[in-house]
């Protein structure tokens, strides 16, 4: 079973609708977790953050954590055409200092 | 801008040459990461230092590769005699601490190495 894992796409959306993007991970006692945007040929950039069950809200981004499934998404509202890039989730493994990550889901939003 | 920054952006060099390539983190974080991506994955994490002190290393990072963070402030990566396999963006990332035992990490914008 692979650490993360993550649908790799593409996933497409028409501009407006919500986008909705899935990751599960393997490591029980991981208790910090993180979505990154990365555009083509960019660095990775960090959009959201989130450590407790739930939902955490950010502008247009939701991140949901369920912890016992171990599973973690991202939905995004709204989707704009600029929001069109690679997503890749990633978390601390155990007591662990460095990220994890999945290998990312390529999203397209149509105008 | 994420306040890290990495030189050079691009490098373009031939199989069998050695590279260096140089981080310089967000001021006054004691810890600094590299990782390594290619085409299609995500980021590998390589190794990290805290302060001058290199404190793990990723099986990936092999003995043609050491890194250094000489007086805890900036860090070099070096590779030597290059492999086209070596070929990947090279990413540094500096953390804002968000707790006792993990890092919230912002990335560089990276080095890509291309080599022939």
């Amino acid at each position: 079973q692979k650490e993360v894992e993550q649908n790799s796409g593409p996933l497409s959306v028409p501009e407006g609708a919500i986008a909705s993007l899935n990751c599960t991970y393997s490591d029980r006692v991981s208790q910090s977790f993180f979505w990154y945007r990365q555009y083509s040929g960019k660095s990775p950039e960090l959009i959201m953050s989130i450590y407790s069950n739930g939902d955490k809200e950010d502008g247009r981004f939701t991140a949901q954590l369920n912890k016992a499934s171990q599973y973690v998404s991202l939905l995004i509202r709204d989707s704009q055409p600029s929001d069109s890039a690679t997503y890749l989730c990633a978390f601390h493994k155990a007591s662990a200092r460095q990220l994890t990550f999945g290998s990312g889901t390529q999203l397209t939003v149509l105008p | 801008d994420t306040g890290v920054s990495q030189d050079p952006r691009h490098k373009i060099t031939k199989r069998g040459q050695n590279v260096t390539f140089r981080c310089d983190p967000i001021s006054e974080h004691n810890r600094l990461y590299w990782y390594r991506q290619t085409l299609g994955q995500g980021p590998e994490f390589l190794t990290y230092f805290q302060n001058e002190a290199q404190l793990e290393k990723s099986r990936l990072l092999s003995d043609r590769f050491s890194a250094e963070r000489p007086k805890g402030s900036f860090s070099t990566l070096e590779i030597q005699r290059t492999e086209q396999g070596d070929s990947a963006m090279y990413l540094c990332a500096s953390p804002i601490s968000s707790g006792a035992s993990t890092d919230t990490q912002y990335f560089g914008p990276g080095t890509r190495l291309t080599v022939l």
